[in-house]
This record gives structure tokens, C-alpha cells and sequence, in this order.
């Protein structure tokens, strides 16, 4: 069982450069969630969403875009990269949100020079 | 504004020996308290969630505690093994999958 997979693991941008971080589950959830996690500080919540279709902001969302078309992926979209969009990018997804625990994908490692 | 502080922010123990994680926490409304551990380079993993009702919950050699007057949980690892070598990290719901509040994280490191 996968579980939830990212790809990439690393990626080097140039600044102004655009990307799109993969992020897919098998488990069905219907949850799906987009973190960076900065030295020093606690996860941040960038997008989330609570079903095929249904994307909202989190704390953090400038410079970032989402789409969830199906219920198994949900990539996140970097466009115009910038130096502080340097970071680690965890997607995560759950059954639903109340009590019910967050299952992360090994994060992709994000450098812009 | 929500905040949740953990301390120490690391840890070295001897293999073995058991130790205590603490977190504090100023949440509200509050719906949940979680432990996660996340290994050096991969995404964090679910240890416990507790609800306002529960005051202790084990997982294995990882037991949880919840005092939720004093808004305070801590998170005692037994008989520590290099395996737990990782940090851990204290996270409050108040209720909405939006509203999770992250800490910092205890590093902890096992050695021989």
C-alpha cells in the first residue's frame, strides 16, 4: 500500500521558473492537504481540500495554485518561483478531518537560486 | 493567535532509558491533540490523537497525556530505542481541516 507518494524528492529552480509538485493517494481519502515545513518552524498549511473539485487557502497561499480533479491527486503549482518559496513540501490527505489522522508523503525538497 | 510551544526543543538519551516530551498549547476552540514523529528526511506519522475526554493514550512504548485544564500534553517514550532517534511533533485541531496549529518539534537523539 503506497499510501502517498510526491514527486519529486528534490528539485532546483531558477527564480521566475514555474513548477508543479505531484502529490497522489490510494487510500481513497477524500482530504487532501499541501504543507512547508522552514527550519525552525512548525508546518504551515498552504491549500487543502475537501473533495474532487473543492480547493481552499490555507494560512500561507500566495504564490502557490492547486487543482483537485480527481479524488487521488491534488498538485500544487508554483508559478514565478521566489528565493522564499525555498522550502520543504509535504502533501497529506485523511479520511476527514475530525479525529482522524493525517497520513504525509516523504515532502519534496524545494532549493530557488 | 493559536500557538503551540514544545520543549526541550532537543534531546540525547542513552538507549534504553525513557524520557518526557512536553507541549503546551493556546488553542481555541479545541477539538483535538496530536503526537507525530517524523524520522530524519521523511513525512511526519501518527503516533496518538486525544480528545478533550481522553487524558492518556498509548501507542506501543509511546504513551500520551492530556491535561486539557491547563492546556498542556506530554508524550513519554519507554525504554528508548535508536529507532526513536527523530522529532516529534505536537499538533492542536480547533475542528476544521484548516485549523491544525503545528509545533516546532522535539528532536530527540538515541545513542548507544
Amino acid at each position: 500500500n503506497a499510501g502517498v507518494t510526491q514527486t519529486p524528492k528534490f528539485r532546483i529552480l531558477k527564480i521566475g521558473q514555474s513548477m508543479t509538485l505531484q502529490c497522489t493517494q490510494d487510500m481513497n481519502h477524500n482530504y487532501m492537504y499541501w504543507y512547508r515545513q522552514d527550519p525552525g518552524m512548525g508546518l504551515k498549511l498552504i491549500y487543502y481540500s475537501v473533495g474532487a473539485g473543492i480547493t481552499d487557502k490555507g494560512e500561507v497561499p500566495n504564490g502557490y495554485n492547486v487543482s483537485r480533479s480527481t479524488t487521488e491527486d491534488f498538485p500544487l503549482r508554483l508559478e514565478l518561483a521566489a528565493p522564499s518559496q525555498t522550502s520543504v513540501y509535504f502533501c497529506a490527505s485523511s479520511r476527514g478531518y475530525s479525529n482522524q489522522p493525517q497520513h504525509f508523503g516523504d515532502g519534496t525538497r524545494l532549493s530557488i537560486l | 493567535k493559536n500557538q503551540v510551544e514544545q520543549s526541550p526543543q532537543s534531546l540525547i538519551i542513552l538507549e534504553g532509558k525513557n524520557c518526557t516530551l512536553q507541549c503546551n498549547y493556546t488553542v481555541s476552540p479545541f477539538s483535538n491533540l496530536r503526537w507525530y514523529k517524523q524520522d530524519t528526511g521523511r513525512g511526519p506519522v501518527s503516533l496518538t490523537i486525544m480528545t478533550f475526554s481522553e487524558n492518556t493514550k498509548s501507542n506501543g512504548r509511546y504513551t500520551a497525556t492530556l491535561d486539557a485544564d491547563t492546556k498542556q500534553s506530554s508524550l513519554h517514550i519507554t525504554a528508548s530505542q535508536l529507532s526513536d532517534s527523530a522529532s516529534y511533533i505536537c499538533v492542536v485541531s480547533a475542528g476544521t481541516a484548516s485549523k491544525l496549529t503545528f509545533g516546532t518539534g522535539t528532536r530527540l537523539q538515541v545513542t548507544l
